[in-house]
Formats: structure tokens, sequence, C-alpha cells
């Protein structure tokens, strides 16, 4: 019972580095999000996608990209890293439909020097 | 004003007692809520989902007040295994259809003390 895997664990980056997160979700759920977590705040929307091939933004969208190619896999991408872009990244699918819960992967654990 | 907001605690108590969280959310257009649970370094994991009419599950209770706008959370009979950060999420949702933006509190720490 995989659910959402997050891939990798842990990273170290330095600053204008770019790299790419991989979120896979094994629930033939429709939706699919990204999220950051960091102390004191809670978890930011980054971007989102409704159905393989398309994605919206988020509450905090700058300096990320996203693709949604397969309907299974939704892909973060840092173009040019930043200091500010260390945090916790969270990736999370549903069902569609307003009360169906959001399941989420165990995190992406970045830090940007 | 944040829009979903909580105290931080920390809320320490001994096992067995009862404890509540509140959480107040400002905009009025929401239509769902959700208390999550997130561990130390953990996914938030759903806990329940919060309906007009109250809901218990367990030892758990949550209760809505769109009047005024805040959700609650009761555990009775606390455990050690309660010990979590809890998240109140509230769905300030676009459209139907339109894929759930939730928006989440920065979360309330409960320590279940031995």
């Amino acid at each position: 019972n995989a659910g959402v895997t997050q891939t990798p664990k842990f990273r170290v980056l330095k600053t204008g580095q770019s790299m790419t997160l991989l979120c896979a979700q094994d629930m033939n759920h429709e939706y699919m999000y990204w999220y950051r977590q960091d102390p004191g705040m809670g978890l930011r929307l980054i971007h989102y996608s409704v159905g393989e091939g398309t994605t919206a933004k988020g509450e905090v969208p700058d300096g990320y990209n996203v693709s949604r190619l397969k309907k299974q896999n939704f892909l973060l991408g840092l173009e040019s890293a930043a200091p500010s872009q260390t945090s916790v990244y969270f990736c999370a699918s549903s069902y569609p439909g307003d009360k169906r819960p959001q399941h989420f992967g165990d995190g992406t654990r970045l830090s940007i020097l | 004003r944040k829009e979903v907001e909580q105290d931080p605690g920390p809320f320490n108590v001994p096992e067995g007692a009862t404890v509540a969280f509140n959480c107040t959310y400002s905009n009025s257009a929401s239509q769902s809520f959700f208390w999550y649970r997130q561990d130390c370094r953990k996914e938030p994991k759903l806990l329940m989902s919060v309906y007009s009419s109250g809901n218990e599950d367990g030892r758990f209770t949550a209760q809505l007040n769109r009047a005024s706008q805040y959700i609650s959370l009761l555990i009775r009979d606390s455990k050690l295994s309660d010990s979590a950060t809890y998240l109140c999420v509230v769905n300030t949702g676009i459209s139907s259809g339109s894929a759930r933006q939730l928006t989440f509190g920065s979360g309330t720490q409960l320590t279940v003390l031995p």
C-alpha cells in the first residue's frame, strides 16, 4: 500500500542549482498538490493539478514549475534554488469532490545553502 | 488577519484529561472543514471532517459554528499517543468542480504527559 510516494526524502542544494521533486500516487486520484511547510506557518499551496496535462498556481507559485504528464505523477521543479526555498515539501492527492480528504506523502526536506 | 487561525499552544495535559482546541476562519463562504493530525516531522493525516451538525469519532468530537466562524476539536480521555500537532483545515473553495484549495492553520501542539 504505497499511497503517495515522494522522492527524494532529503536534499541539499547550493543557491542557483536546479532540481526536480517527484511525487507518485497509486490511488488513481485525479487531483494532486504540492505544498511547502515552514516553521510557525501552515502548509501553503504551491501548485496543483486537476488532471493529467493540467496545472494551476496556488498561493506561493513563484520560483517553482510543475508538470503532470501522467495521471499518477506530479513533478515540482526549482529552476534556480534560493535560500528562501529551504522548506519541507509535501505532495498530496485526492479524488474530486468537496468532502474528499487529501492524502499526503511523507515529505521532502530541502535545504538551500 | 490569517485566513485560518489557531492557538499554537503548546497544550500539555495529563493522560485521561479532556482538551479542546479552537480554530477561527475568516472566509464566510468556506464550505468544508477538517482536522488533520501531524506527528513530528511526518506528513499530515486526516483526523476527521467537520460537519455542520457536529460529529463524533470515538474520543474525538468536532463542532462547527458558522455564525461565529469557528471550529472546535474536543479530545476526551487523552492518550499518550494523542501527542501531535492538530491542524485546522478549511476549504476556501473556488467553485464546484474545481480543485479544493485547502487553507491550513499553523497547528496546535498537544503533549499528553504520563
